[in-house]
């Protein structure tokens, strides 16, 4: 059973419009969230992650929001550039489990000109 | 060489073949981790070491067996694979027990005959 879930295989939007990227999670545990970015032929690499203390973080054109109570959380992209086309994966970890991170399926963004 | 890098980048084989996937990082981590990415399925866990050390095995099959010499080298050895195995298998290394911190490899994608 999945515990971090990407519900969109799929996503497109323009060039310049706000990207939105949304993930739930069932465990109530998790405590600690990430976004990572994917390029084809390359592996993951960090975007940006929140606590669960806080309900919004944002790092210059991305900002990732955090619902404890729907469990939930979403990655906006604002404005959007082609370099944004990759596959973004959700992902979370446990209190006082660290060395262990679950990731969701991810979601294929594509940035149309 | 910077980062994690992973060899062979594209790896055929059969089912009755031993073979074995290296994972090098020169990043000065203590923790290094396998993961298996299958189309359509989340980015799954298999291994992780903290300082050369197996701290979780996430109920791979024994076809699968890790090394890990020193925390900048792991190993994937593969024996009597199924073609269901056929995935992109990612490397990762971050600080110990800090998952957060992860820095992934390229990958390598392995094809089961």
């Amino acid at each position: 059973d999945q515990q971090v879930k990407q519900n969109s295989p799929s996503l497109s939007v323009q060039e310049g419009r706000i990207s939105i990227l949304n993930c739930d999670y069932t465990n109530s545990m998790f405590d600690y969230f990430l976004w990572y970015k994917k390029y084809p032929a390359e592996g993951p690499t960090f975007l940006i992650s929140i606590s669960s203390i806080k309900d919004k973080n944002e790092d210059g054109r991305f900002t990732v929001f955090l619902n404890k109570s729907a469990k939930h959380l979403s990655l906006h992209i604002v404005p959007s550039q082609p370099g944004d086309s990759a596959v973004y994966f959700c992902a979370a970890s446990l209190k006082n489990r660290d060395d262990k991170i679950i990731f969701g399926k991810g979601t294929r963004l594509h940035i149309l000109p | 060489e910077t980062g994690v890098t992973q060899t062979p980048r594209h790896l055929v084989m059969g089912m009755t073949n031993k073979k074995s996937l290296k994972c090098e990082q020169h990043l000065g981590h203590n923790a290094m981790y396998w993961y298996k990415q299958s189309a359509k399925k989340p980015l799954e866990l298999m291994f992780v070491y903290n300082f050369k050390e197996q701290t979780e095995n996430n109920s791979v099959p024994s076809r699968f067996s890790p090394e890990c010499p020193n925390s900048s080298h792991l190993f994937l050895h593969l024996h009597t694979l199924q073609p269901e195995d056929s995935a992109l298998y990612l490397c990762a290394s971050s600080q110990a027990n800090r998952a957060d911190t992860q820095y992934f490899g390229p990958g390598t994608r392995l094809t089961v005959l």
